[in-house]
């Protein structure tokens, strides 16, 4: 069963816009929630976290929004810039300390 | 280099061989983690390592999966009698000692696994 959601497989953004990569999970139990980027041929980066009792960590550029009651958490990224075209992932840790991830979105931001 | 690799990066082997893959994490790190990636999927756990202490491990990993961190540092998967199903990405990463809930976890590249 998948516990992380990410229901939109792609996006494509303008150069300078803001782009909004959702996330959905079905499990309450979970502790901290996380973002990764990935590009072709190497291993997922990590990107931003968030612990469970917050609703909002930002970091530079790169926002996430955490919504327990609706169990869904969103990335933004503003303004996005074309190096932030990839896939992101995002991923959700329970107390035994296994991370579930999502299927990913490709993002492609268009100079 | 003193990120976390994996080799081979690649491997094709017969339905029915018996594959073994290696992760070195960073240096310091005491938490390693194997995953496995298929197409158009993001990582789904499969075991967790505290030093040399195999604390979890996923109902996807089959008695044929089996993996080691003798000495808690570097770590090998091993998969017996593979089958085409097994083919994958395996990505192995690690967390530091630090590093609280939460941390970031650090990717290696992966190992490709093709069994045709």
């Amino acid at each position: 069963d998948q516990q992380v959601k990410q229901n939109s497989p792609s996006l494509s953004v303008q150069e300078g816009r803001i782009s909004i990569l959702n996330c959905d999970y079905t499990n309450s139990m979970f502790d901290y929630f996380l973002w990764y980027k990935k590009y072709p041929a190497e291993g997922p980066t990590f990107l931003i976290s968030i612990s469970s009792i917050k609703d909002k960590n930002e970091d530079g550029r790169f926002t996430v929004f955490l919504n327990k009651s609706a169990k869904h958490l969103s990335l933004h990224i503003v303004p996005s810039q074309p190096g932030d075209s990839a896939v992101y992932f995002c991923a959700a840790l329970n107390t035994g300390n296994q991370f579930y991830f999502g299927t990913g979105t490709s993002l492609t931001v268009i100079p | 280099d003193t990120g976390v690799s994996q080799n081979p990066r690649h491997k094709i082997t017969k339905r029915g061989q018996n594959v073994t893959f290696r992760c070195d994490p960073i240096s310091e790190h005491n938490r390693l983690y194997w995953y496995r990636q298929t197409l158009g999927q993001g990582p789904e756990f499969l075991t967790y390592f505290q030093n040399e202490a195999q604390l979890e491990k996923s109902r996807l990993l089959s008695d044929r999966f089996s993996a080691e961190r003798p000495k808690g540092s570097f770590s090998t998967l091993e998969i017996q009698r593979t089958e085409q199903g097994d083919s994958a990405m395996y990505l192995c990463a690690s967390i530091g000692l630090a590093g609280g809930p939460g941390s970031e976890q650090y990717f290696g590249p992966g190992t490709r696994l093709t069994v045709t």
